[in-house]
C-alpha cells in the first residue's frame, strides 16, 4: 500500500517555465489537496478537490491550476513559474471533508525557481 | 480569519523528560484540532485528531487536549525519546472551513 505518492521529488525551473506536479493516492479517497510549505509560514492550501472532476480554490491559488480527471490523481500545474513559487509542495488526501478525518500526506516536492 | 500559533518555536530536552507543546487559535468556533509530526525532508504524519465533541485524545505516550473556550490545545509527550525528535504541527478547522496550520514546534530530544 503506497499511500500518497508525489512526482517529482525535486525540480529546478527557470522563471517562466511551466511544469506539472503529480499526486497519486491508492486509498480510494474522495478529497485531495495541494499545499505549499514555506519557512515561518506553515502549510497553506493552494487548491483542493472534493471528488473526481471537481476542483476549488484554497488560500493561495494564484499562479497555479489543478485537474482531477481520475479519482486517484490530482495534478498541480504552474503555467509560468516565478521565484515566489519556490517552495515545498505537499499533496494530501482524506476520506471525507478536511478536518473530519485524518489527512494522509505525500513526501513532498521541492521546487526551486531561478 | 482563524490564526494558529505554536509556542515554543523550538525545544531541546534531554531524554526521559515529559514535555508539553502548545497551540493557540484565535477563533473559538474551531470544530476540530489535529496534531501532526513532520520529520526533516518528509511529509506530515497525523498523530491525533480531536473532534468538537471531544476534549482529548490519547495514543501511546501522546495525549492531546482541546479547550475551545480558551482557544488552546496542548500535546503532551511522556518520557520523551530521541526518536521523538521532529517538528510538531497543529491544525484547526471550522465546521466547513479548511484546516489552518500553525508554524510548528521543532523538538530535539538528546540522549
Amino acid at each position: 500500500n503506497a499511500g500518497v505518492t508525489q512526482t517529482p521529488k525535486f525540480r529546478v525551473l527557470k522563471t517562466g517555465q511551466s511544469m506539472t506536479l503529480l499526486c497519486a493516492q491508492d486509498m480510494n479517497h474522495e478529497y485531495m489537496y495541494w499545499y505549499r510549505q514555506d519557512p515561518g509560514m506553515g502549510l497553506r492550501l493552494i487548491h483542493y478537490s472534493v471528488g473526481e472532476g471537481t476542483t476549488a480554490k484554497g488560500e493561495v491559488p494564484d499562479g497555479y491550476n489543478v485537474s482531477r480527471l481520475k479519482k486517484q490523481n490530482f495534478l498541480l500545474g504552474l503555467e509560468s513559474a516565478a521565484p515566489s513559487q519556490t517552495s515545498v509542495y505537499f499533496c494530501a488526501s482524506s476520506y471525507s471533508e478536511q478536518g473530519f478525518e485524518t489527512q494522509y500526506f505525500g513526501p513532498g516536492t521541492r521546487l526551486l525557481v531561478l | 480569519k482563524q490564526e494558529v500559533t505554536q509556542i515554543p518555536a523550538a525545544l531541546s530536552v534531554p531524554e526521559g523528560e515529559n514535555l508539553v507543546l502548545n497551540c493557540s487559535f484565535t477563533d473559538s468556533a474551531i470544530y476540530n484540532l489535529q496534531w501532526f509530526r513532520q520529520d526533516p525532508g518528509k511529509g506530515l504524519t497525523s498523530l491525533l485528531l480531536i473532534q468538537s465533541s471531544q476534549r482529548e485524545q490519547t495514543s501511546g505516550r501522546l495525549n492531546a487536549s482541546l479547550d475551545k473556550s480558551s482557544g488552546r490545545s496542548t500535546l503532551y509527550i511522556a518520557a520523551s525519546q530521541p526518536g521523538d525528535s521532529a517538528t510538531y504541527l497543529c491544525a484547526g478547522g471550522g465546521n466547513t472551513d479548511k484546516l489552518i496550520f500553525g508554524t510548528g514546534t521543532r523538538l530535539q530530544v538528546f540522549p
